[in-house]
């Protein structure tokens, strides 16, 4: 059984691009949610999709947007990239009784 | 509203000590679930326990103890004889139901000297 598993680890963008991190969910986990971690925060829930719709949002702008694949994996894509954009994004999933997290991409926009 | 709060930022203690993090947490739901994770320098989140709202039942697993208060909204989380290796960042959490989203505190850092 593999885990969560999220890529690329480390990524620097400049401010106003767009970026997509990647999420395979653990085997078998048909819901999956996405977290933005700023440092020495508490992750702060973006979305959550389940079944590839979207079930869940946190207080985050539109132009952070999800997709979720028909094989559980998922996309994150942010647009537009703000400098406070920079941060842990975590990926999650779950097949009801909590969820496992994947390490996170660490993204730094200058 | 939900809100979870942990007021310990950082715990230093040396090793073999026992040390208690804090947690507490706010909700108007009659049902939820509450969670404790660490985070080891490698950044991923490694579930510790859920304990769903009917359960006030303190739990031991190893040197690991939740002490579960409903009367205090509290949700504790002791360590006995800490080791280096549970250094680390631990959070506290909340959820509305078993698949509803995560609620974090800020979390506490815990260093473990030798």
């Amino acid at each position: 059984e593999t885990g969560v598993t999220q890529s690329p680890t480390h990524l620097i963008k400049t401010r106003g691009q767009q970026v997509t991190l990647r999420c395979s969910s653990q085997s078998g986990h048909n819901t999956v949610s996405w977290y933005q971690q700023a440092l020495g925060q508490g992750p702060q829930f973006i979305f959550q999709y389940y079944r590839e719709e979207e079930n869940g949002r946190g207080n985050f702008p539109p132009r952070f947007s999800g997709l979720q694949f028909p094989n559980y994996s998922s996309e994150l894509n942010v647009n537009a990239l703000e400098l406070d954009d920079s941060a842990l994004y975590l990926c999650a999933s779950s097949l009801g009784q909590g969820y496992t997290f994947g390490s996170g991409t660490r993204l730094t926009v200058v | 509203a939900q809100k979870v709060t942990q007021a310990q930022t950082e715990i230093s203690v040396v090793e073999k000590e026992d040390v208690t993090l804090d947690c507490v947490y706010e909700t108007r739901d009659t049902t939820y679930y509450l969670f404790w994770y660490k985070q080891p320098p490698s950044g991923e989140l490694v579930f510790l326990i859920r304990r769903n709202s009917f359960d006030e039942q303190n739990e031991i697993s190893g040197r690991y103890s939740w002490n579960f208060q409903k009367s205090t909204s509290s949700f504790n989380f002791t360590i006995t004889a800490s080791q280096v290796v549970d250094s680390a960042v631990y959070f506290c959490a909340l959820s509305r139901g078993s698949q509803g989203n995560l609620i974090f505190g800020k979390g506490t850092k815990l260093s473990v000297k030798p």
